[in-house]
């Protein structure tokens, strides 16, 4: 069965210090791969999305994610975070056909001054 | 171009009571989806619509019922509220592989 899992519930990092949050998905075939941001009382917003090609793929804010097929992964990474970062995080799996998605259970990011 | 919009933005229940939840986006997507967001869980599916006229189940669709008035509108009802149902409702529509996702409807059943 298809699944996504998000490791860490929590996280909390210093403004500057760089970020990266965990994802790890079972998925028969060649998935289609996501993550969205959630602000506090807000909607979900796409942050980046990989289909196929180059396994690195660059985002909105700063952030980029790396698809590793060996290690069933698609972490999110962003160098250098800001205090407007912090949000809950979701990594999401999709299937092609429906376009239904599968969401990890989101990681929260807090960010220290 | 308001994109998703939802309706109402909350809702207080009382259990057995029925409501719907409406939906509609102005970006003319054939796919709409309604999920629900509960605390540690990240978003279920609870049905979804591939176009106009075709509805299908989606991970969590008992106690819920949908409706696709037409390409913008897609509706979800509750016909006999239970506390279970307390959750924050998103609906979303999807252009070729993306999905855009409304504001939310927090929905309290008591």
């Amino acid at each position: 069965a298809q699944s996504v899992t998000q490791p860490d519930i929590h996280i909390t990092v210093s403004e500057g210090a760089s970020l990266e949050l965990r994802c790890n998905y079972s998925y028969g075939a060649t998935p289609y791969l996501f993550w969205y941001v959630q602000s506090p009382g807000q909607g979900l917003q796409l942050l980046l999305k990989y289909f196929s090609g180059d396994t690195l793929v660059q985002g909105i804010k700063g952030f980029e994610a790396e698809f590793k097929r060996s290690q069933s992964s698609f972490n999110l990474r962003k160098p250098s975070v800001h205090w407007s970062d912090a949000a809950e995080y979701f990594c999401a799996v999709g299937s092609g056909n429906t376009g239904k998605l599968i969401f990890g259970q989101g990681t929260t990011l807090q960010v220290k001054p | 171009n308001a994109g998703v919009t939802q309706t109402p933005k909350f809702q207080v229940l009382k259990t057995g009571q029925s409501m719907t939840l409406q939906c509609a986006q102005d970006m003319n997507h054939n796919s709409m989806y309604w999920y629900r967001q509960d605390p540690g869980m990240g978003l279920r599916l609870i049905y979804y619509s591939a176009s106009e006229g075709t509805t299908d189940k989606g991970e969590v669709p008992n106690g819920y019922n949908v409706s696709r008035l037409n390409k913008r509108e897609f509706s979800l009802r509750l016909e006999s509220a239970a506390p279970s149902q307390t959750s924050v409702y998103f609906c979303a529509s999807r252009k070729t592989d993306t999905q855009y996702f409304g504001p939310g409807t927090r929905l309290t059943v008591l």
